[in-house]
């Protein structure tokens, strides 16, 4: 079945550096990718969508010059949350599209802790 | 933002009950409804897509309804087994677009 990569699957970083999570569809090729967060006893909320080729759309609340979303092909999205304070830590977890099916495959999720 | 619910928030039952879990959402501009099975540390697991009002789907033990009049959708796990241990998402879909408005999840813990 389809599978979506994602690494790492969970991250400790300082407080004002960056971290990049990384999304990868490993047997299917994927137009759209879905960027979600999960803050504790919350649900997933999506953060911003992307298009392969083109700039991701963001939901209301969410700062795109923080949250730097990159889709430069149909198997990889990367997410890249710049200066990180430890408010952004959260769960970050991804969804692909598949082009042909139009099936959501979800990533793993990613754990960040900003210390 | 569309508020989509469970409930309970968690449930323990003993191997071999049955049970079932509730999700409610919006009923107007209905497109689909998603169950995910999701265990820790890995990825969420299709189980369900219902489209149709009265739909019922069925996997193995686990089979789900669908009332999109009322909004709700119930899952029901027949003759629990330890594996069945995870938390168990729905997701709503509006005809207006693409996203997926999820709910908090069910935790389900089936004791030996």
């Amino acid at each position: 079945g389809a599978v979506v990569s994602q690494h790492p699957s969970w991250v400790i970083c300082k407080s004002g550096t960056s971290v990049k999570i990384e999304c990868r569809s490993l047997d299917f090729q994927a137009t759209t990718m879905f960027w979600y967060r999960q803050f504790p006893k919350q649900s997933l909320m999506l953060m911003a969508t992307s298009n392969e080729g083109s700039k991701a759309t963001y939901e209301q609340g969410v700062e795109k010059d923080k949250f730097l979303i990159n889709h430069a092909s149909l198997t990889l999205s990367t997410l890249t949350v710049t200066s990180a304070h430890p408010e952004d830590s959260s769960f970050y977890i991804c969804s692909a599209r598949d082009q042909v099916t139009l099936g959501y495959t979800f990533g793993s999720g990613t754990r960040l802790t900003v210390v | 933002i569309l508020n989509v619910e469970q409930s309970p928030q968690s449930l323990h039952v003993q191997e071999g009950d049955s049970t079932n879990f509730t999700c409610s959402f919006p009923s107007s501009n209905f497109y689909a409804l998603h169950w995910y099975r999701w265990e820790t540390a890995k990825s969420p697991e299709a189980l369900f897509v219902m489209t149709l009002n009265g739909d019922e789907k069925k996997k193995g033990r686990i089979s789900a309804t669908l009332n999109t009049k009322e909004g709700y959708s119930y899952l029901y796990i027949k003759g629990s087994q330890p594996e069945d241990s995870a938390t168990y998402l729905c997701a709503f879909r509006a005809n207006t677009g693409n996203q997926f408005y999820f709910g908090t999840g069910t935790s389900l813990t089936v004791i030996p």
